[in-house]
């Protein structure tokens, strides 16, 4: 199965910050990626998918990059709502979808 | 407004049997495939098993293949799980996802609240 790294596992940032999140595939699997949020005792949502679609009513200050095994999810202006823990997910070889570890954004 | 509500979860002993419900409304249930992903407590998540939209196509994870069984009624807007043979490490809250597609893409635009599985004796 193929296996997606999130670096880092934890961050702390303070609003307005910058903050980019990776993931790495064990092998290429084209743009065939997702990112979700989850807020504590919430379901995960979806925020970007195919590496850099925005999924509809998703803030613009989320983008998603990349292609191959490397990919970024960047929010561009962290708000007080961005506290969460962030999850990338292949697609690219179904019936082995995979999720990465998480990483969690915290206040700083 | 899409809705997806799942039930059935609950306690069960190893070795015995659940079955999932998931109730979805807002959508057109049978243009869309589902899935089940299932999370640990305090740990990350984990796709199980999805069916496309009109069970011409069915996956499953490694972990669960041969002891769930995935499975849909159009006419009733409804999804299931049934989970045999379960074991401490099934123990986890099982959310229902709708799929972006009919076929199935794999990744997921709207999960229900999830229903809580805890097996043990």
């Amino acid at each position: 199965a193929i296996q997606l790294t999130q670096s880092p596992s934890s961050l702390s940032a303070s609003v307005g910050d910058r903050v980019t999140i990776t993931c790495r595939a064990s092998q290429g699997i084209s743009s065939a990626l997702a990112w979700y949020q989850q807020k504590p005792g919430k379901a995960p949502k979806l925020l970007i998918y195919d590496a850099s679609s925005l999924e509809s009513g998703v803030p613009s200050r989320f983008s998603g990059s990349g292609s191959g095994t490397d990919f970024t999810l960047t929010i561009s202006s962290l708000q007080p709502e961005d506290f969460a823990t962030y999850y990338c997910q292949q697609f690219n070889s179904y019936p082995a979808l995979t999720f990465g570890g998480g990483t969690k954004v915290e206040i700083k | 407004e899409v809705q997806l509500v799942e039930s059935g979860g609950g306690l069960v002993q190893p070795g015995r049997s659940l079955r999932l419900s998931c109730a979805a409304s807002g959508f057109t249930f049978d243009d869309y495939a589902m899935h089940w992903v299932r999370q640990a407590p305090g740990k990350g998540l984990e796709w199980v098993s999805g069916i496309s939209w009109n069970s011409g196509s069915i996956g499953y994870a490694d972990s669960v293949k041969g002891r769930f069984t995935i499975s849909r009624d159009n006419a009733k807007n409804s999804l299931y799980l049934q989970m045999n043979s379960l074991r401490a490490e099934d123990m986890a809250l099982y959310y229902c996802a709708k799929d972006k597609a009919a076929g199935i893409l794999g990744y997921f635009d709207y999960w229900g609240q999830g229903t809580l599985v805890t097996v043990s004796s």
